[in-house]
């Protein structure tokens, strides 16, 4: 069974620039989380979606992130203009149905805002 | 607020000691425990979780974590260290459901052979 996979592994950008990150879930996984971590600090949770629905997002920063995730498969973290402080390591895992599942997570999408 | 806490950034064992890694957290109804393990330029990957019943949880490598309700804590041990055991350890929480994990910032583990 194939992992939680996320691309690109890397993104150099500059200030200003888009970037889009994108996640695909474990097949049949109707939960997917976006979570960041910021060198040396916590991950911290983004948002979650359980099939096509966001069902909380409250840990997105601001309005320049958007999140999506068309037909309940695969997402994509948007980062609209990006500013320095976005940089860190975007994770998103996956679980299935039932609750206390445990998340899987991909390698990471390492971000570097110049 | 739900809060994870992992007071140590850094364990130094020698290889074949057994090792501790600890984990407190906060108490807001009932917590349901996991440790991750992040292994160099790879994503987090699943150790174990305490959901409910026997306190002492087993999971991957021969690692085990055991909750202790009056102290909060949810130390992960291992009677004999590798040094690939070497990594960095996360501990996170959920309250309920399919809620997102709340994590600890992490303890670098060093296994020194």
């Amino acid at each position: 069974e194939a992992g939680v996979t996320q691309f690109p592994s890397h993104s150099v950008i500059e200030k200003g620039q888009t970037v889009t990150l994108r996640c695909d879930p474990i097949s049949g996984h109707d939960n997917l989380y976006w979570y960041r971590r910021v060198m040396g600090k916590e991950i911290k949770f983004l948002l979650h979606f359980v099939k096509e629905s966001k069902q909380d997002e409250s840990g997105m920063p601001n309005n320049r992130f958007l999140a999506e995730r068309t037909g309940g498969t695969y997402s994509t973290l948007k980062v609209q203009p990006a500013e320095l402080e976005d940089s860190g390591v975007y994770f998103c895992a996956s679980s299935g149905q039932g609750p206390y599942n445990e998340q899987f997570f991909g390698p990471g999408t390492r971000l570097t805002v110049l | 607020a739900q809060s994870v806490a992992q007071p140590e950034d850094q364990v130094n064992v020698a290889e074949g000691n057994p090792l501790t890694v600890k984990c407190t957290y906060s108490v807001s109804g009932n917590p349901y425990l996991f440790w991750y393990v992040q292994y160099p330029n790879r994503g987090l990957q699943f150790l174990l979780k305490y959901i409910t019943g026997d306190n002492l949880v087993k999971g991957s490598y021969g690692f085990e974590a055991e909750f202790n309700k009056s102290q909060t804590s949810f130390h992960l041990k291992k009677p004999s260290a590798l040094v690939s055991d070497s990594a960095l350890y996360f501990c996170a929480v959920i309250y309920s459901g399919n809620t997102p994990l709340v994590f600890g910032k992490g303890t670098r583990l060093s296994v020194i052979a």
